[in-house]
This record gives structure tokens, sequence and C-alpha cells, in this order.
């Protein structure tokens, strides 16, 4: 069945600095790619999302990358905030639209 | 807003007892889930319903049945209680929008601890 992988588990940034997390999805029918994020004890919420038409998509200070080929998408935070700090889970479409497949999650810490 | 209510935020059972754990819906969606999320594992898929009356199993179904009588409610029931079932339970509903999102919805969790 369908695999997300999901890269680092644990990133510790520095304030002010870029984050990238990066997942990887098996099933080529996979056509939409949501990023959650989950403050702690807080439910996750939709933070940005791509298609498969589309290769970047930006909203302020994050950004989604789309390769289709190579079967990868990745998460891009600039100028990283306190704010920030939280576990990021990437999700790719399953074989049946109604279903999202999740990574494992990246817990991303912000250092000040 | 989507709200996605679950019954109880922290819960505490006793090995062996059943145990019911309750997600409402209010926006008509079609679809919901139950997950657990352990750290290090991420959300695991326990079940999910398309419809009405319909279930699906997800990837660690097992210890776990669900229902769904009404469009609005999705029920997780642990038959018999154990102490591997200790975990964060997030209810999730979702829909998908005329440009083909798949957005989730997700409840507040319940932390249920079995001893």
């Amino acid at each position: 069945g369908e695999n997300v992988e999901q890269h680092p588990s644990t990133l510790s940034v520095q304030e002010g600095d870029s984050a990238v997390i990066k997942c990887t999805y098996s099933d080529s029918a996979s056509n939409y790619f949501p990023w959650y994020k989950q403050e702690l004890g807080k439910r996750p919420q939709l933070i940005i999302d791509i298609r498969s038409n589309v290769g970047e998509k930006k909203d302020q200070r994050i950004a989604v990358t789309l390769n289709k080929t190579a079967k990868h998408f990745s998460l891009h935070i600039t100028e990283t905030q306190p704010e920030d700090s939280a576990v990021y889970f990437c999700a790719a479409s399953g074989a049946s639209n109604y279903q999202l497949i999740w990574g494992a999650g990246t817990k991303l810490i912000i250092k000040p | 807003d989507v709200k996605v209510t679950q019954s109880s935020r922290y819960l505490v059972k006793r090995t062996g007892e059943k145990v019911f754990l309750e997600c409402v819906q209010d926006m008509d969606h079609e679809n919901m889930f139950w997950y657990r999320q352990d750290p290090g594992l991420g959300l695991r898929l326990i079940y999910f319903s398309y419809d009405v009356k319909m279930k699906e199993k997800g990837d660690i179904p097992e210890g776990y049945s669900v229902s769904r009588e009404k469009k609005e409610r999705f029920s997780l029931i642990l038959e018999s209680a154990s102490t591997n079932q200790t975990s964060m339970y997030l209810c999730a509903s979702s829909l998908i929008s005329a440009q083909g999102r798949t957005e989730a919805f997700f409840g507040q969790g319940t932390r249920l601890t079995v001893v």
C-alpha cells in the first residue's frame, strides 16, 4: 500500500534560520499533499497544501515544493520564530481520495 | 468553523473494561477517522468510515471496533482495554473539495490511560 516517509524526526534550528522537512511517497497516483502543524497539547491543523499539477506554493514564511518524478515534497519555513515550534506532519492522498496517508511527524525546535 | 468534538479529554480505565470514545462533527462530512498518536510513530489509522454504517479497517484495527449509526457521530470501542492501548486518540472528519483537496479536521484528542 501507499507509504509516506518523513525526515528528520527531530529538527533543531536557531531562531531566524530556515527549516526544511522532507517527505517521500510511494504511490505515483497520489495527487494531493498537505502539511499539518500540531502545537503542544493541540490538534493538528492544516497549514499549507499542494496539488500534483503545481511545483511550488508559498504562503508568507512557509512554502511547499513537489517533485513528482522523484516522488518527494518538502516544507520550507524561513525566518523561523518561537511560535513555529511544533510537530509537523506531511500526508499524501491515498488510493481512495478521501484517505490521507501520514508521515511519522517532525518535531521542530526553535532555539532562542 | 468546522467543529470536531471528542467526548473526553482525559480518560482512565481499568484493564479489561469496555471503553467508548465518542466523536461528533457538525459539518456534514462523509468521512470520519480514528487515529492513535504515539511518540515517534505519528498518526496511525485505526478505522475509518466513508458513510453511515460503513466502516473500513485501517492499519491497526486489532482490539478496536467502531460504530457509525449517524452521519455526525463516529464511535471507537475498545472491547477489552489493555495497557498497550494507552495512547492519545484523535478523531478526524474530512471532505473532498471541488478542487480535489482532502482537508482533515481533527478533534482535540482523548488521552486514554489503561491501568
